[in-house]
């Protein structure tokens, strides 16, 4: 069965740091594109980083440039998003999403979130 | 970016109604197109790819149709489960943006 678990959300200063990380269950995280996106309490979705199945190509949001930094380690099965110089609107539910492996594929599966609160 | 423009933004309607939710791109998309259900307080749900393609698991009362900026989801047969917030999002391009949504409320 396909799982996808995040944990190290919680509650941080602005200006603060955390790590979020993705554990992949059920397959092997080298041969799918993988992806952050966050949902502020009551709001939609937001597409945050990407990084692609080799790791080589990453982008992000343009709210997020050069605070975040998405990274993964496939022998483990692991997805990362560091997140620096946290600001109040970086408050969300972050998810860590799968991307369908074909051309222009769909987030399939989805992890179940971890709360990233940032106050003072 | 490619803006992502639903309508409407909530409605109100009964077990067994049947209901259209739309899903405009700012540019074409092809087919493109994905649409996800997502309850309160859980992860989004795959619901269709491609525009049209049902995924696997998910009840055939719901479809999808359209190409090119114009793109419809429709329930033909609205069931207690179905109350939820829906998003479109486009896979034609990064980055990968989702429609605003459009919550499905109990008359």
């Amino acid at each position: 069965e396909v799982q996808l678990v995040e944990s190290g959300g919680g509650l941080v200063q602005p200006g603060g740091s955390l790590r979020l990380s993705c554990a992949a269950s059920g397959f092997s995280l080298s041969g799918y594109e993988m992806n952050w996106v966050r949902q502020a309490p009551g709001k939609g979705l937001e597409w945050v980083s990407y990084i692609s199945a080799g790791g080589s190509t990453i982008y992000y949001t343009d709210s997020v440039k050069g605070r975040f930094t998405i990274s993964r380690d496939n022998a483990n099965n692991l997805l990362y998003l560091q997140m620096d110089s946290l600001r109040a609107e970086d408050t969300a539910v972050y998810f860590c999403a799968r991307i369908y492996p074909t051309r222009k594929g769909p987030f399939d599966y989805w992890g179940q979130g971890t709360l990233v609160s940032v106050s003072s | 970016d490619i803006q992502m423009t639903q309508s409407p933004s909530s409605l109100s309607a009964s077990v067994g109604d049947r209901v259209t939710i739309t899903c405009r791109a700012s540019q074409s998309i092809s087919s493109s197109l994905n649409w996800y259900l997502q309850e309160s307080g859980k992860a989004p749900k795959l619901l269709i790819y491609a525009a049209s393609s049902l995924q696997s698991g998910v009840p055939s009362r719901f479809s999808g149709s359209g190409s090119g900026t114009d793109f419809t989801l429709t329930i033909s047969s609205l069931q207690p489960e179905d109350f939820a917030t829906y998003y479109c999002q486009q896979s034609y391009s990064s980055p990968r943006t989702f429609g605003q949504g459009t919550r499905v409320e109990i008359k």
